[in-house]
């Protein structure tokens, strides 16, 4: 079956610092879609990329998709505090389901 | 606008006992919902799926049922609760296309004792 990895499992950055976080499917993927995670809270839809190669911002995050679209990743330019939280990646398959990566906890220290 | 309504927020029962978790969905129609469980610290691992009245996928085996009776009400039930039942479950539902995001409830904490 298909199956999402997804590292670092935990980051610690100082504030101002980048981060980013990695996405690998075991198979082609129809589309990867980002979620945030604040600690105690659900998770919220970020973003979705549809299209190989794909590149989307929105102000300091840029997510990217594989031209092979088989992996994606999150980037965060000089992070702040209220980044903090779990980020996770999840691929759909042209199915009713997506699977969900094993996210990525970010820590921000002021 | 779609609302998602997910209760009871926080829930403490005793090994054995019975579980049933109510999901409602407003100002949508034909949702797909899913039930998904999060362990402490861990990533989200989804127990249940369906795209239709009546209609439900299972992706794990375990003492755990759902069920779908009105188009917008999802419930998740088990008839003795086990110990590795504990988690935080999360209620979520999306549109019929298979690109659409997933808007998830705010989640019930279970913890079993």
């Amino acid at each position: 079956g298909q199956q999402v990895m997804q590292i670092p499992q935990y980051q610690h950055v100082q504030e101002g610092e980048d981060f980013t976080t990695y996405c690998n499917s075991s198979t082609t993927l129809s589309n990867i879609q980002w979620y945030k995670q604040r600690p105690g809270g659900h998770p919220v839809f970020l973003i979705q990329l549809v299209k190989s190669g794909e590149v989307k911002k929105q102000k300091r995050l840029t997510f990217q998709f594989g031209e092979a679209k088989k992996n994606s990743s999150l980037h965060i330019t000089a992070t702040q505090t209220t980044d903090v939280g779990t980020y996770f990646c999840a691929g759909g398959y042209n199915t009713d389901k997506l699977i969900f990566g094993t996210g990525t906890r970010l820590q921000v220290f002021p | 606008s779609q609302t998602i309504h997910q209760w009871p927020a926080t829930l403490v029962q005793p090994v054995g006992s019975p579980l049933s978790l109510e999901c409602t969905v407003e100002g949508t129609s034909n949702p797909n919902l899913y039930w998904y469980r999060q362990a402490a610290g861990r990533g989200l691992q989804l127990l249940f799926y369906s795209v239709g009245i009546g209609q439900i996928s299972s992706e794990v085996p375990q003492n755990l049922s759902a069920s779908r009776p009105q188009d917008r009400q999802f419930i998740l039930s088990s008839k003795k609760l086990l110990l590795s039942d504990s988690g935080f479950y999360l209620c979520a539902w999306k549109r019929e296309n298979y690109n659409s995001p997933l808007h998830f409830g705010n989640g019930t904490r279970l913890t079993v004792t």
